[in-house]
């Protein structure tokens, strides 16, 4: 069965630093490419980042590009993404999710239950 | 950037009644990398639909997907209690778009 599960989330001074970590089991994470998509308080799905399956190329939305990393560690079935200089439009549930080639198309079908990063003083 | 345009934001129906919801692309996407998604309150997305108007595994046959170019459809032939949720419309490219979801609550 695939699994996705975050953590890593918690109350976080603006300025201030995170990790959040995603354990996969259930497949071969290096076969897929990984992805970070974040959800403000009643607000709706934000795409925030992409990461190849070997770990080499990353892509950021322009709202964390320079403050958000991405990577990941296969031997770990860990995907990871480090979050620098947070302020409170951060706040969100941070979900990662699985990107798949379904007959070519691409999609994300599986997605972990989130982690609430709240970004106050 | 892409911008999709999710119609109507607010759609009440009944259980057994048709919905339709619309997604808008702010220049021409490729219906291959066009995906709906389901989230009910305090669960994680669920894929319904991909390459426009594929089914996901495990997705009912009463949704069906269809469109091109600018204009995407999420058709529920009948709704079911289940089917109350929101539903968010995706772009998959080099940078990934959302739109910003069509709530489908009950009448």
């Amino acid at each position: 069965e695939v699994q996705l599960v975050e953590s890593g989330g918690g109350l976080v001074q603006p300025g201030g630093s995170l990790r959040l970590s995603c354990a996969a089991s259930g497949f071969t994470l290096s076969s897929h490419w990984m992805h970070w998509v974040r959800q403000a308080p009643g607000k709706g799905l934000v795409w925030v980042s992409r990461i190849t399956g070997n770990g080499v190329e990353a892509t950021y939305a322009d709202a964390v590009k320079g403050r958000f990393t991405i990577s990941r560690d296969n031997a770990k079935n860990t995907l990871y993404l480090q979050m620098n200089s947070l302020r409170a439009e951060d706040t969100a549930v941070y979900y990662c999710t699985r990107d798949t080639r379904y007959d070519g198309h691409p999609s994300f079908d599986y997605w972990g239950q989130g982690t609430l990063v709240t970004v106050s003083s | 950037e892409i911008v999709l345009t999710q119609s109507p934001g607010t759609l009440s129906l009944s259980p057994g009644q048709r919905a339709t919801l619309s997604c808008r692309a702010s220049q021409s996407v490729s219906s291959s990398d066009l995906a709906w998604y389901q989230q009910k309150p305090g669960q994680a997305p669920r894929l319904l639909i991909y390459g426009a108007s594929s089914r996901a595994t495990g997705t009912p046959d009463r949704f069906s997907g269809s469109g091109s170019g600018t204009d995407f459809t999420l058709t529920i032939s009948r709704v079911e209690p289940e089917d109350f949720a929101v539903y968010y419309c995706q772009q998959y490219g080099y940078s990934c778009f959302f739109g910003q979801g069509t709530k489908l609550e009950i009448k």
